[in-house]
This record gives structure tokens, C-alpha cells and sequence, in this order.
């Protein structure tokens, strides 16, 4: 299995909205609801930001963060980008009695 | 509240066998659903995800790794263990654990990792 496919890199100006995409196959991301984020900054560990099949945010995750699924692409949208927000992101799959993890992308607020 | 903290050695010669152990605490491997991962990051690059074992002991690899690997879980200590063989210098990076819940497929919390370099 090969890992999920991320934009290497993305960026948008504060208070702007952009979007990831993570495409996978019918294998992984479009065979099941157990899509998940993980947001890193440098030197620090991922942090879950989105999962599950209705795209939920752990407890203290800003809402600016939202996901969504379509066939066997996925996607982060961050809405009213932030200074903060400048990080790596991943993607995550289940895949057939695996993980997949996508290649990450680093985002860069302007 | 969910803790988990990694540890083992720093430095490893190429051929050796890494073991890691993640010792966590706010959950026990002994409780239904509960399940703890492994997950590595070579410097600058994406995670790759490795292992994962489940409170009633059934285990995943990744399959690009199965034959080096073995996960181990103390549920006495509230500790796993993670044993990768033949270790070279592309085994580099930081390790992390990570805990997880059967059936499904998120890391919600993680310890802070631990790098390892392999070198001779």
C-alpha cells in the first residue's frame, strides 16, 4: 500500500480559507468512514485535529477546522487562517487491517 | 487524562534491534476498546505508521515492515513494547506512541517522541 497523496504545500493570507486534499483509493480512504487529521508544528508531536465518519473535532479544536470526504479523496478546510495555523498537516486512512498516512503538508500563513 | 511517554535508546549501530517502550497512563490495555500504536518520523519527512496492538492482544503491522517487527503490551506496568530488527540508518528518525481505540482509526493522544539514530 502507498502512503495517501498531499499537495506538498499550500498557503493563504489571515483570514482566508484554504483547503488540503488527501487522495487515497477505493482501498482505503473510499472504502471507509475512518478518515483522520493531524495537525504538527516543529519539534512537537501531531495533534488530531479532525476524525471519524462525520468528520468530529476533539474537544478544543476551533471549528475553523472541518473536514469532508468524497469517493476516495479527502479534505481539511481551515476557514479564517490564523498566524497560528502555520504548521504540517496529515492525513490518515484505515486501509484493510492498516494505516495509511499521507505525505503531509505544510501550510504557510502569509 | 491521557498521558504517554516513550523511551529507549538514542543511538543504535546498523544491524542492532531497537526496543522501545511506551509507558502511558489514564487508560488500561486491559479495558475493552482500548489500543496503543507506534508511529516514526524520519527527520524532515511524513509519518509512517508501524504498529499496533489492542486490549485483547491482536496486533497490526505495517505491511512494508511485518517480518522486523514485534509489539508487546505489559498490561501489568500499563506498558508496550515495540522490538524492530536489523535496524540501518534509514530506520533514523523520531518514534512516537500513541493512543488509539478498536475500531477506530484515530491517534488521540500522543507522547512526545523519542529520536533514534542509527549510525556506525
Amino acid at each position: 500500500q502507498s502512503a495517501l497523496t498531499q499537495p506538498a504545500s499550500v498557503s493563504g493570507s489571515p483570514g482566508q480559507s484554504i483547503t488540503i486534499s488527501c487522495t487515497g483509493t477505493s482501498s482505503d480512504i473510499g472504502s471507509y468512514d475512518l478518515v483522520s487529521w493531524y495537525q504538527q508544528h516543529p519539534g512537537k508531536a501531531p495533534k488530531l485535529i479532525i476524525y471519524g465518519d462525520s468528520n468530529k473535532r476533539p474537544s478544543g479544536v476551533s471549528n475553523r477546522f472541518s473536514g469532508s470526504k468524497s469517493g476516495n479523496t479527502a479534505s481539511l478546510t481551515i476557514s479564517g487562517l490564523q498566524a497560528e495555523d502555520e504548521a504540517d498537516y496529515y492525513c490518515c486512512s484505515y486501509a484493510d487491517s492498516t494505516t495509511l498516512f499521507g505525505g503531509g503538508t505544510k501550510l504557510t500563513v502569509l | 487524562q491521557i498521558t504517554l511517554k516513550e523511551s529507549g535508546p538514542t543511538l543504535l549501530k546498523p544491524t542492532q534491534t531497537l526496543t522501545l517502550t511506551c509507558t502511558f497512563s489514564g487508560f488500561s490495555l486491559s479495558t475493552d476498546g482500548m489500543a496503543v500504536g507506534w508511529i516514526r518520523q524520519p527527520p524532515g519527512k511524513a509519518l509512517q505508521w508501524l504498529a499496533l496492538i489492542y486490549w485483547d492482544g491482536d496486533k497490526r503491522f505495517s505491511p512494508s515492515l511485518r517480518s522486523r517487527l514485534t509489539i508487546t503490551k505489559d498490561t501489568s506496568k500499563n506498558q508496550v513494547v515495540l522490538a524492530m530488527t536489523n535496524m540501518d540508518s534509514t530506520d533514523t528518525g523520531t518514534y512516537y506512541c500513541a493512543h488509539a481505540k478498536w475500531n477506530q482509526n484515530e491517534f488521540d493522544y500522543w507522547g512526545p517522541g523519542t529520536l533514534v539514530t542509527v549510525s556506525s
